[in-house]
């Protein structure tokens, strides 16, 4: 049973359209994480925050845009996407970012499988 | 060269069997090393860490060779569950003091009966 949580499951949406991710961690963790997984590519580090403050952003387009309100919710915004976003994007969290192995472990939500048309 | 390189398989093995996988990685500073499993259209699920002194856990085992800069996984006596994409990660400190996570594209696992 996975203490990450992701809403929704599955979204299509149009380029024009503008939708939301929700992702919510019950793991009393620190870190967030934002990944994208398309098909026979590596999972791709899109966002990281810790505390809620931002830390990395891997030259992700601005139509990506993430909101952490607080350590247990992560937010990804969806604006003017194209067909090429089309993908799973996975929520993730650790104990904190930085720290010894054990603290490194991220625990991943089940994605949401999005479609752009 | 990719930072995480896996050979994506995939690897068709009968019950039974012995395989092996391995995971390379650029940079010499990398700090952690993990094996995940992703199951078809699931999402990714930590399998072990890889230790410099090697771990073993069931019928898994995984290597870290620091100087030629891979990690290794080995499972035995395979079972059909264990058909899986199995990613390799590794962690390096960057700028901020914290961990930057970076994945491979996996290897693919199918055995068969």
């Amino acid at each position: 049973e996975t203490g990450v949580t992701q809403t929704p499951r599955h979204l299509v949406m149009g380029m024009t359209n503008k939708k939301s991710l929700k992702c919510e961690q019950h793991l009393g963790h620190n870190a967030m994480y934002w990944y994208k997984q398309s098909a026979k590519k590596p999972l791709e580090l899109m966002f990281v925050y810790s505390l809620e403050e931002r830390v990395e952003n891997n030259s992700v387009p601005s139509r990506f845009s993430p909101e952490c309100p607080n350590s247990s919710h992560l937010f990804l915004h969806l604006h003017t996407l194209q067909p090429e976003d089309s993908a799973l994007y996975l929520c993730a969290s650790s104990q904190d970012l930085a720290g010894g192995l054990l603290t490194d472990t991220q625990y991943f939500g089940p994605g949401t499988r999005l479609t752009v048309l | 060269r990719k930072e995480v390189e896996q050979d994506p398989g995939p690897f068709n093995v009968p019950e039974g069997a012995t395989v092996a996988f391995n995971c390379t990685y650029s940079n010499s500073a990398s700090q952690s090393f993990f094996w995940y499993r992703q199951d078809c259209r699931k999402e990714p699920k930590l399998l072990m860490s890889v230790y410099s002194s090697g771990n073993e856990d069931g019928r898994f085992t995984a290597q870290l060779n620091r100087a030629s800069q891979y990690i290794s996984l080995l499972i035995r006596d395979s079972k059909l569950s264990d058909s899986a994409t199995y990613l390799c990660v590794v962690t390096i400190e960057s700028r901020g003091g914290y961990q930057k996570v970076t994945f491979g594209t996996g290897t693919k696992l199918q055995v068969i009966p």
